[in-house]
């Protein structure tokens, strides 16, 4: 139990396009999903917290206009790069757990590779 | 604020021989402690998780792990490595009241030697 998907896992797009990545929850509700992104031999970083219904949190220094995030239901979180450049290339990790508050463990996708050329 | 330190970067381990990767963190309270793997191009799986009760906690693919309170570590262990075990190894805490956001630490990358 406990699955997250991710899609797509690699994507590589031109400089100054958008790019779409989705995290589903397959078998639970997500009422929170989180969006991290890891360099090559880094840890993870969060980038921002999304509760399905409402705008996402932003950490600090995340640009909110350029890594759009929607929540609209309890299985489905988004993350857009607007207008992407070379820097955005990395590795975008999601996860999700069942409800907010609980004692409960993130889940993780397997995570989307991203190139931009 | 609360912070994760995994003291290897990298351990070298002979497929047999056991393993200890070592997870200390610092906050004022007892957290929500975790242990994660990752293999390559791929994203992170939940070995075990400690939130209370007995400090010694049994996980997945034969891995355990013991808190410490006096020495704020977490360390995971495992008796006898396969090579299947190569991967990169996080620690995080979570703290209940940053609504479940989880702090990792830097990672420490296993090498089996066959």
């Amino acid at each position: 139990g406990a699955v997250v998907s991710q899609h797509p896992s690699w994507v590589i797009c031109k400089s100054g396009t958008s790019v779409k990545i989705e995290c589903r929850s397959l078998d639970f509700q997500a009422t929170t999903m989180f969006w991290y992104r890891q360099f090559p031999k880094q840890s993870l970083m969060l980038m921002a917290t999304s509760n399905e219904g409402s705008k996402a949190t932003y950490e600090q220094g995340v640009e909110k206009d350029k890594f759009l995030i929607n929540h609209a239901s309890l299985t489905l979180s988004t993350l857009t790069v607007t207008s992407a450049h070379p820097e955005d290339s990395s590795f975008y990790i999601c996860s999700a757990i069942t409800r907010t508050g609980g004692l409960q463990p993130q889940h993780f996708g397997d995570g989307t590779r991203l190139s931009i050329l | 604020a609360q912070s994760v330190t995994q003291p290897d970067i990298h351990i070298t381990v002979s497929e047999g021989a056991s393993l200890e990767l070592r997870c200390n963190y610092s906050y004022g309270a007892t957290p929500y402690l975790f242990w994660y793997v990752q293999s390559p191009g791929q994203g992170l799986q939940l070995l075990l998780k400690y939130f209370s009760g007995d400090t010694l906690v049994q996980g997945i693919k034969g891995f355990e792990a013991e808190f410490k309170r006096s020495q704020s570590s977490f360390n995971l262990r495992k008796p006898s490595v396969h090579w299947s075990d190569a991967a990169e190894y996080f620690c995080a805490i979570m703290i209940k009241a940053a609504g479940n956001k989880l702090t990792f630490g830097g990672g420490t990358r296993v090498l089996v030697k066959p």
